[in-house]
């Protein structure tokens, strides 16, 4: 079935940073749609940014990844990060009949002054 | 602008008792979700519906049972609680297409002693 790995548990970095999560996924279906989720202390998580467009870079609120179907990945990366970047960050993947989202195991984003 | 209310937000159980979580929404979207969060292990899919009267099992459904009576609510119950469980469950909607975002409940909060 499909899968979504995410790899570090925890990222820890100062403010003004530089951010990359990182997000590979696996499926048989060759349109998939690549999602990141955010979820704040005590909030639901909620939906960053998505995308199904290869090599296409789409942004919202400072954060930005680009789908490459060529190596499965779908990083988000942000240029300077900010306190209230701290939070925990979900990729999941869409694909087939779509239905269902699968979601990865989870970064939590730690930003220290 | 629409809401997803989940019921109760805190549940404490005894070991073996079945319990009942309930979720409303009135977005009028046709897809809903239960996932269940737990630390290090991110979102994982318990059930799903893509219209009323409509269930389909998710990657963790066995210790679970749901039901979709009406387009606008989803219930689940823990057929038998486990001792020690601790766990968030998270209701979602969505239109169900491939590309649509889903919008998460606040959750669900279950302490079995």
């Amino acid at each position: 079935g499909d899968s979504v790995t995410q790899t570090e548990g925890l990222v820890t970095l100062t403010e003004g940073l530089p951010v990359m999560l990182n997000c590979t996924y696996q499926t048989i279906y060759s349109n998939p749609f690549l999602f990141w989720y955010v979820q704040h202390l005590n909030e639901s998580p909620r939906l960053l940014l998505k995308s199904f467009t290869d090599n296409k870079r789409t942004e919202h609120q400072g954060f930005h990844a680009t789908l490459h179907k060529s190596s499965s990945s779908f990083h988000l990366q942000k240029s300077s990060a900010q306190l209230s970047d701290s939070a925990l960050y979900y990729c999941a993947l869409s694909a087939g009949m779509g239905y269902k989202l699968t979601f990865g195991t989870g970064t939590s984003l730690l930003v220290d002054p | 602008g629409g809401i997803i209310t989940q019921t109760p937000k805190f549940l404490i159980g005894q070991e073996g008792q079945k319990l009942t979580l309930k979720c409303q929404q009135n977005f009028n979207h046709d897809t809903m979700y239960w996932y269940r969060q737990d630390s290090g292990k991110g979102l994982r899919l318990i059930y799903y519906s893509i219209t009323e009267n409509d269930l389909q099992k998710g990657d963790l459904s066995e210790g679970y049972d749901a039901s979709r009576e009406k387009k606008s609510s989803f219930s689940l119950t823990v057929t038998s609680a486990q001792k020690n469980e601790m766990a968030v469950f998270l209701c979602a909607s969505s239109i169900g297409e491939g590309n649509s975002d889903y919008t998460f409940g606040s959750g669900t909060r279950l302490l079995v002693i």
